[in-house]
């Protein structure tokens, strides 16, 4: 059981727009910048929001990260193909001393 | 090129130790903190351990904590973690990660290395 709650799947159609939840609680995302991973199958995780909301370099602005409270929420618009993927939000749990991950959600692009 | 290179991954019995590394190129690696991150097969991400750029602070998942411990060799370029008492609950990729101005902002992975905990 992950310590930050994601849905386990979403869709949509190529072109539309699609959001992810991330619930957690006071002890992480309430008090601490939420980041969020794009991990295509078979590679490694790649860095894709910080701070909440904003985007590395290389990070195209379909994709956009929110915070209110304790929960987050990673935006993508303009849905290709290529964005098939699992999506992690994470964050630090000040509680535990250690780093969080929510359990992930599957994108399917129909 | 900017990079990590995981190794010493394999298959080991319950109760067992391995040692991974990671090698890092292409920046100052002293500069930054270094995690383990892992990944059993067809599940999420776990955060496993950091460390500090120095060496001198470490943190850990309560679900490793007093088996497994981390470590760098800044000279080396080259992160560790000593895993022991291993459970087959640690059977995961298991991923060395540079961390970036916050302990949980992973901007660099490694590919991973794979550990299977089985008789």
């Amino acid at each position: 059981q992950s310590v930050l709650t994601q849905p386990p799947s979403v869709s949509a159609a190529p072109g539309q727009k699609v959001t992810i939840s991330c619930s957690g609680s006071s002890s992480n995302i309430g008090n601490n910048y939420v980041s969020w991973y794009q991990q295509l199958p078979g590679t490694a995780p790649k860095f894709l929001i910080y701070d909440n909301n904003k985007r590395p370099s290389g990070i195209p602005d379909r994709f956009s990260g929110s915070k209110s409270g304790t929960s987050a929420t990673l935006g993508i618009t303009g849905l290709q193909t290529g964005d098939e993927a699992v999506y992690y939000c994470g964050t630090w749990d000040s509680s535990l001393s250690a780093g969080v991950f929510g359990g992930g959600t599957k994108l399917t692009v129909l | 090129e900017v990079q990590l290179l995981e190794s010493g991954g394999g298959l080991v019995q319950p109760g067992g130790s391995l040692r991974l590394s990671c090698a890092a190129s292409g920046f100052t690696f002293s500069s930054y903190a270094m995690s383990w991150v892992r990944q059993a097969p067809g599940k999420g991400l776990e955060w496993v351990s950091a460390i500090s750029g120095s060496g001198g602070s470490t943190y850990y998942a309560d679900s490793v904590k007093g088996r497994f411990t981390i470590s760098r060799d800044n000279s080396k370029n080259t992160l560790y973690l000593q895993m022991n008492s291993l459970r087959a609950e640690d059977t995961a990729k298991y991923y060395c990660a540079k961390v970036w101005a916050k302990m949980w902002y992973f901007d660099l992975w490694g590919r991973g290395t794979l550990v299977t905990v089985s008789s």
